[in-house]
């Protein structure tokens, strides 16, 4: 079964472009997440989707930041325009949510993003 | 809300020896703990999750961690460090049944194994 699937895996680009990056999860997941990684820290949650419902984007930075999951399956993230401090590692993860009291996360392998 | 704190950001030891990385979390309610592992360049790998039951969890690759609710700890252990162990670790916590989907991680601990 594939995992999580992410791309592009590494990004350069110049500040104030726009980037996006592209999320498939486990065929099945019903959850799915983005979560920002700098370097040398813990990965932060920036946004939760349950389906195609955003359910938790508290930590999203809406001015700058955006992110869409249409019917439910592959998401994207956008940020327009990017900024010098976006350089860091997004992770997309993905669970089945069917009620249980736990639900593991699966992560991808990440997309690097090097703003200059 | 609920938080991790690792001790030590690197940590170095050599192939045989004892792996021990520190864990204390904060959490207003009974918590699930995680430790995750990270190959450079990859996603985070669940090596072992304490939700409920016995407090002495085993993981994958021989890890095990014990949850001490006194100490409010999650520490890794693993009796004997291969080279293959060299990797970034976090550990995470969540408020259990309350909302696992909320997962809170350390800034992670850099384990080095020497020959």
């Amino acid at each position: 079964e594939a995992g999580v699937v992410q791309s592009p895996r590494y990004k350069i680009i110049e500040k104030k472009q726009p980037v996006a990056f592209w999320c498939n999860p486990i065929s099945g997941h019903n959850t799915l997440y983005w979560y920002l990684q700098n370097l040398g820290q813990g990965p932060e949650l920036l946004i939760r989707y349950e389906n195609e419902e955003a359910v938790d984007d508290s930590q999203l930075p809406k001015d700058r930041f955006s992110a869409e999951r249409l019917k439910g399956v592959d998401s994207t993230l956008k940020i327009q325009p990017a900024e010098l401090g976006d350089s860091a590692v997004y992770l997309c993860a993905s669970s089945f949510n069917g009620g249980a009291i736990y639900n593991e996360q699966f992560f991808g392998p990440g997309t690097r993003l090097t703003v200059l | 809300a609920q938080s991790v704190t690792q001790l030590g950001s690197h940590v170095s030891v050599s192939e045989g020896a004892l792996v021990l990385l520190r864990c204390n979390y904060s959490s207003s309610v009974p918590p699930y703990l995680f430790w995750y592992v990270q190959y450079p360049n990859q996603g985070l790998q669940l090596l072992l999750k304490y939700t409920t039951g016995a407090t002495l969890v085993k993981g994958i690759n021989g890890f095990e961690a014990e949850f001490k609710k006194s100490e409010t700890s999650f520490h890794l252990t693993k009796p004997s460090a291969h080279m293959s162990d060299a990797a970034e670790y976090f550990c995470a916590v969540s408020d259990g049944p309350y909302n696992n989907n909320d997962m809170r991680f350390g800034a992670g601990t850099r384990l080095t194994v020497k020959p």
